[in-house]
C-alpha cells in the first residue's frame, strides 16, 4: 500500500540550531515528493518539491530536502532555525503515472523554536 | 492576483443544518480538491474533481456533497448526515499538466457545530 510516514509529530529546536524533519514513503512505483508548511489557521504553502533530476532540492525560507530512493526518504532540513519557522510541516507524495490525480499527505510535524 | 479563495473563514452551524463552503480559483486549473483537517490527523480527502461536471469520492465522502458546474468553482456541502463536522476544511487545485502535479491551497474554512 502507498503511504507517507512522518516519524515525529513534534520537533522542538533552539533558535539558530539545525532542523531536520523526517519523511519516509512507501510505494512500488515512481513518485513525486512535496513538503508543505502550514501556519495556524491558514492553508498549506508549498515549500519545495521533487519531480525528477537532482535529488537535492532547495525551497523557500532556506529549506532543502534530499530524495534518497534507496531509503525511500525525503527529509527536510535547514541549517539554522528562525523563530518564524515555527509551524506545522507536511510531507506528501503523488504518483505521476496514476490517473487518480491524488496526493497522499503525512500526518504532519509541528516544529517549535525555543529562544 | 491569481489564487484560491475560500469563504467564509469561520462558519458556525447548528446541529441538523446543511451548510455550503465556497471555493473559487482563478488559476485556470482543471482539478480541484476538498480536504478535512483534524488535529494530529493530517489531511483527509473528501472529494475531488478532475474536470467540470465530474467528481469522485475521496476517503471520507460520507455526509458531504459537491458540485462542479464551473471550472472556477467547487462548493462543498456539509449535510446533517455528517456526524462530526467540526473541523478545518481546505480546498486545493492543481494545474492540467501532470508534469507539475502540485496542489495549491486556499486559506481554509473553520466549521464549528454548536
Amino acid at each position: 500500500a502507498q503511504s507517507v510516514t512522518q516519524l515525529d509529530s513534534q520537533v522542538p529546536v533552539f533558535e539558530e540550531a539545525p532542523v531536520e524533519l523526517r519523511c519516509n514513503y512507501s510505494s512500488s512505483v515512481s513518485v513525486y515528493l512535496f513538503w508543505y508548511v502550514q501556519y495556524p489557521n491558514q492553508g498549506l504553502q508549498l515549500l519545495l518539491k521533487y519531480l525528477s533530476g537532482s535529488t537535492l532540492v532547495k525551497g523557500i525560507n532556506g529549506f532543502e530536502a534530499e530524495f534518497k530512493k534507496s531509503e525511500t526518504s525525503f527529509h527536510l532540513t535547514k541549517p539554522s532555525a528562525h523563530m518564524s519557522d515555527a509551524a506545522e510541516y507536511f510531507c506528501a507524495v503523488s504518483f505521476p503515472h496514476s490517473s487518480a490525480s491524488k496526493i497522499i499527505f503525512g500526518s504532519g510535524t509541528r516544529l517549535s523554536i525555543r529562544p | 492576483d491569481g489564487g484560491i479563495t475560500q469563504s467564509p473563514k469561520y462558519l458556525f452551524r447548528k446541529e441538523g443544518q446543511n451548510v455550503t463552503l465556497s471555493c473559487e480559483q482563478n488559476l485556470n486549473h482543471d482539478a480541484m480538491y476538498w480536504y478535512r483537517q483534524d488535529p494530529g490527523q493530517g489531511l483527509r480527502l473528501i472529494y475531488y474533481s478532475q474536470i467540470v461536471n465530474d467528481f469522485q469520492k475521496g476517503d471520507i465522502a460520507e455526509g458531504y456533497s459537491v458540485s462542479r458546474e464551473k471550472k472556477e468553482s467547487f462548493p462543498l456541502t456539509v449535510t446533517s448526515a455528517q456526524k462530526n463536522p467540526t473541523a478545518f476544511y481546505l480546498c486545493a487545485s492543481r494545474g492540467g499538466s501532470f508534469s507539475t502535479d502540485t496542489q495549491y491551497f486556499g486559506p481554509g474554512t473553520r466549521l464549528t457545530v454548536l
